[in-house]
């Protein structure tokens, strides 16, 4: 595709349930990061990829936040027993490397968990 | 800790007026800083990199060690520019912004 792809757009989930989040990077861009964008807060940052690896997870609000990046690609975001403090716009973007090149976001996925 | 630290949370100006986006970072080496731009409705999207020393939009934003300020400034705001900024500093593996200025720029 030509930008970054993230689904679903919305998701609305029960307390205590898991969700996945999924975001399809620019082809060819190696560098992949997870933001949280919450009323107030600005742009939390929660992990980054580069490749399949990810050098810091510092960032995952708890041990319930878990995230994945296969074949360099596709990365998904896993929110177990999420809690009402999960609710969001959770956005990726991606980079062709890391350092002074243009990260590209995706349009987001907000989450309401009620 | 590395840290971005955007002051105001609103800005509003008139249409013409001049405009100053706060920005202070804490770094220890060589910081690498950006302004990202989100439109209403619209994807974040990069505005300028200090490395560039470019002006988009009308807007510049230098870097000042000294101050560890990279402020971003309009001369003559225009209501297009209405929308939320966000200063950002890359730091060795991640990106990370501040918390976000809202401009609005009234007619």
């Amino acid at each position: 595709g030509a930008g970054v792809s993230q689904s679903p757009s919305n998701k609305v989930t029960e307390k205590g349930k898991d969700v996945e989040l999924r975001c399809d990077p620019i082809s060819g861009h190696t560098a992949l990061y997870w933001y949280r964008q919450s009323l107030g807060q600005g742009l939390e940052f929660l992990i980054y990829f580069q490749g399949n690896s990810a050098p810091d997870k510092s960032g995952l609000p708890s041990d319930r936040f878990s995230a994945e990046r296969t074949g360099g690609s596709v990365s998904t975001l896993t929110i177990q027993r999420t809690q009402q403090e999960d609710s969001a716009v959770y956005l990726c973007a991606s980079s062709f490397r890391a350092s002074y090149t243009e990260a590209f976001f995706g349009q987001g996925t907000r989450l309401t968990v009620v | 800790a590395q840290r971005v630290t955007q002051p105001e949370k609103l800005l509003s100006v008139f249409k013409g007026a001049p405009v100053e986006l706060k920005c202070n970072y804490s770094y220890s080496g060589s910081p690498e800083l950006f302004w990202y731009v989100q439109y209403s409705r619209q994807r974040l999207q990069l505005l300028l990199r200090h490395i560039s020393r470019e002006s988009i939009k009308g807007f510049t934003a230098d870097l000042n060690k000294g101050e560890t300020s990279f402020h971003l400034k309009k001369p003559f705001a225009q209501e297009e520019d209405s929308a939320m900024y966000y200063c950002a500093l890359y730091n060795t593996d991640k990106l990370i912004f501040g918390t976000g200025t809202r401009l609005q720029v009234f007619p």
